[in-house]
């Protein structure tokens, strides 16, 4: 799978947006470019993934440019409980049996 | 839904001990997996099962022996382990390929003392 970089952390002002980039220039046709957080101790939460087009859900969107050489995840309006380790991860699955490799993650601390 | 269960929640033993972890689903999956986080680090695969039968062992030492009796059920019998074993233990799966996405549990944290 590719190799992913993000900024180790990140800060935002709760109730404004978060926009968490990720670079993954060396990503193949058919990898997903997937996002998981975990709050502190606990599991890696499922946020989204997409492979070319933005994608929308209720927790956030996926902008992934053209080139799909990189990406950003929006959280758009911030609160307290975002506080996490935000992982990008550049997936295929079939190749790898379903192997997710994580990376180190952005920190990101939104502050009253 | 979709929730994955992990007891125990935390889990102290000593290098002799031998214990179990336990893993449970109820979405239908068929892809399971195994995570071992240490401190201040991102998860690492250890095993992946599917269809019960073991796909991928990421050159885990013997004493991590896991065990998948049914297609919900998933197990990790610990055994001889070492100080340097504790961590947080995450489990996951997913629906029927391995290009599905994957969906963890609260992971069982793990003291060997």
């Amino acid at each position: 799978d590719a190799k992913t970089t993000q900024p180790p952390s990140m800060d935002c002002a709760e109730g404004r947006a978060a926009n968490l980039p990720c670079n993954h220039s060396t990503i193949s046709g058919n990898e997903y470019v997937y996002w998981y957080r975990q709050i502190h101790s606990q599991g890696p939460q499922y946020i989204i993934h997409g492979l070319k087009n933005n994608e929308t859900n209720e927790m956030a969107s996926l902008i992934i440019t053209e080139d799909r050489k990189s990406s950003t995840l929006i959280l758009p309006h911030a609160t307290l409980r975002d506080t996490a380790v935000y992982y990008c991860i550049a997936f295929a699955g079939g190749t790898s049996y379903g192997k997710l490799t994580f990376g180190q993650g952005t920190i990101l601390t939104v502050h009253p | 839904d979709t929730e994955v269960t992990q007891t125990p929640k935390h889990l102290v033993m000593g290098m002799t001990n031998k214990k179990s972890l336990k893993c449970e689903q109820h979405m239908g999956h068929r892809a399971m997996y195994w995570y071992k986080q240490k401190a201040k680090k991102p998860p690492e695969l250890m095993f992946v099962y599917s269809y019960e039968k073991l796909s991928i062992n990421e050159s885990v030492p013997s004493r991590f022996s896991p065990e998948c009796p049914n297609s919900s059920l998933l197990n990790l019998h610990l055994h001889a382990l070492q100080p340097e074993d504790s961590a947080l233990y995450l489990c996951a799966s997913s629906n029927d390929r391995f290009t599905d996405t994957q969906y963890f549990g609260p992971g069982t944290r793990l003291t060997v003392l």
